[in-house]
């Protein structure tokens, strides 16, 4: 198992333009989670899904923002309209289920958006 | 809401010494869980250390030790015998149920 992984690793785009990100979890985490970090920030929790349902949301993912994780595996992070206030690195992780200290979310590389 | 409080930007540490990275939180619930997690430089973040809150014994990874006061809120991450391989951001951060509430972070330097 190489880890949690995520494509592209950078997206360049225009404003306006519409962006998709793909992350594969590790594969018998059924727990899937994205965040946003801002440079200098720590990271933001968007959404998460355990298996293909998606349990939570937050309010920073607005209406330009769907995440989907259709059979349980692979999760795709889609961005509407891009402005330059999206310009940021995109996390994913993964995890077991369950509140135990010990099923940590393993988090992949990201993906560094730039909107110009 | 929970917060998570860095108040350390940027430290230093002369390679071999022990640092002490400060974090500080904010919940009215009594049962989570505490973790640090390093970042190097255009790497993934990966975890430190992790603590439960109904534990008062301090965890310990090897270099890595905290000082968990859960009266005062204070997660702080003491780093011995820093190498340089530590260099990294960390982050500090809580957890309730599901997600991960980060601060924002602290830049180490290790000095040779």
């Amino acid at each position: 198992d190489t880890g949690v992984s995520q494509d592209p690793r950078h997206k360049i785009t225009k404003r306006g333009q519409n962006v998709t990100f793909r992350c594969d979890p590790i594969s018998e985490h059924n727990r899937l989670y994205w965040y946003r970090q801002t440079l200098g920030q720590g990271p933001e929790f968007l959404t998460y899904f355990q298996n293909e349902a998606q349990l939570e949301k937050s309010r920073l993912l607005s209406d330009r923002f769907s995440a989907e994780r259709p059979k349980g595996s692979f999760s795709t992070l889609e961005i509407q309209r891009t402005e330059q206030g999206d310009s940021a690195m995109y996390l994913c992780a993964s995890s077991l289920p369950g509140q135990s200290l010990y099923n940590e979310q393993f988090f992949g590389p990201g993906t560094r958006l730039t909107v110009l | 809401a929970q917060t998570v409080t860095q108040s350390q930007p940027e430290m230093s540490v002369q390679e071999a010494e022990t640092v002490t990275l400060s974090c500080t939180y904010d919940t009215s619930e009594s049962d989570y869980y505490l973790f640090w997690y390093k970042q190097p430089p255009s790497r993934q973040m990966i975890l430190v250390i992790r603590q439960e809150a109904y534990k008062q014994q301090n965890a310990t990874e090897n270099r890595f030790s905290v000082n968990f006061q859960k009266a005062a809120k204070s997660f702080s991450l003491k780093i011995s015998d820093s190498q340089l391989g530590d260099a990294a951001m960390y982050f500090c951060a809580y957890r309730r149920n599901e997600k991960l509430t980060f601060g924002t972070g602290t830049r180490l330097t290790i000095i040779p």
